[in-house]
C-alpha cells in the first residue's frame, strides 16, 4: 500500500488567497483525521471523519476552515481566506477504527505570506 | 479533556545506550496510548502502542510500559542507534472519543 497520500507537499500563497489541501487515505480505512502541527501548539486535531461523515470538527480554528470527504478515498481541507497565522504543516491520517492505529501522511507545509 | 505531558523535551544518548521517554495523562478514561516517531520533513510514524488492559508491550528494541493507577506511560529504546534520532511523540485517547491528545515531543539524539 502506498500509505496516506497528501498533496501538495508544499504550498506558498499570499494572504487572502484560498488554499485547498488534499488527502487520499489508506484503502479500506474508514476513519480520517486532519491535524495541524506548529512549533507553538504542537499537533492539534482539526477534524475527524468516520465513513465519510464529519464526526468532530471542534478543533477547526474558525469559519475560514472547512473540510469535506465526498468519498472514501478523498478528502480536502480548505482555508478561505488564508492568513499568515495559518502557516503550519497540515497532516492527514487514517485508521481502520477511530483513534486506534492512525497512519499519517507526509504532510503539506503551508506558508502564507 | 485529556492533557498529555511529555518529558524530557530533549534527550541525548551515546550509541548503544538506552533511552527512556515518559508521559503522563490526566483523563483516567483514556485507554489507548500510541507512540510516534517523526523524522525531519516526514509525518509521524506509529512505532508502538498499548491499550489499557496491558501493562507492557515489547517489539524488538522498543518497549512501552503503562501504569494506569499513576496515569503514566513510558517508551524504552534499548541499544540505541544513530537512526533512532528523531522526535518522539506520545499520545492518549479514549476509545469512544476520537480526540487523541499528543505530548509536546522529545527530540532524541543518538551520538555515534
Amino acid at each position: 500500500d502506498a500509505g496516506v497520500i497528501q498533496s501538495p507537499r508544499h504550498e506558498v500563497t499570499e494572504m487572502g488567497q484560498e488554499v485547498t489541501l488534499r488527502c487520499k487515505p489508506i484503502s479500506g480505512h474508514n476513519s480520517l483525521f486532519w491535524y495541524r502541527q506548529t512549533m507553538m501548539r504542537g499537533l492539534e486535531l482539526l477534524i475527524y471523519f468516520n465513513n465519510n461523515v464529519p464526526i468532530d470538527d471542534s478543533g477547526m480554528p474558525e469559519d475560514r476552515f472547512s473540510a469535506k470527504m465526498p468519498n472514501a478515498s478523498f478528502s480536502t481541507l480548505k482555508i478561505q481566506p488564508s492568513e499568515p497565522r495559518d502557516s503550519a504543516v497540515y497532516f492527514c491520517a487514517s485508521s481502520f477504527e477511530r483513534a486506534y492505529e492512525q497512519y499519517f501522511g507526509p504532510g503539506t507545509r503551508l506558508t502564507v505570506t | 479533556g485529556e492533557n498529555v505531558e511529555q518529558h524530557p523535551s530533549t534527550l541525548s544518548v551515546q550509541e548503544g545506550d538506552s533511552a527512556v521517554i515518559k508521559c503522563t495523562y490526566s483523563d483516567s478514561a483514556s485507554n489507548y496510548f500510541p507512540w510516534y516517531k517523526q523524522e525531519l520533513g516526514k509525518g509521524p510514524q506509529l512505532i508502538i502502542d498499548i491499550r489499557s488492559n496491558v501493562g507492557e508491550k515489547k517489539d524488538q528494541r522498543i518497549a512501552v510500559t503503562l501504569n494506569k493507577t499513576a496515569k503514566h506511560f513510558s517508551l524504552h529504546i534499548t541499544e540505541t542507534q544513530p537512526e533512532d534520532s528523531a522526535v518522539y511523540f506520545c499520545a492518549a485517547s479514549f476509545s469512544n472519543n476520537n480526540d487523541m491528545r499528543f505530548g509536546a515531543g522529545t527530540r532524541l539524539t543518538v551520538k555515534p
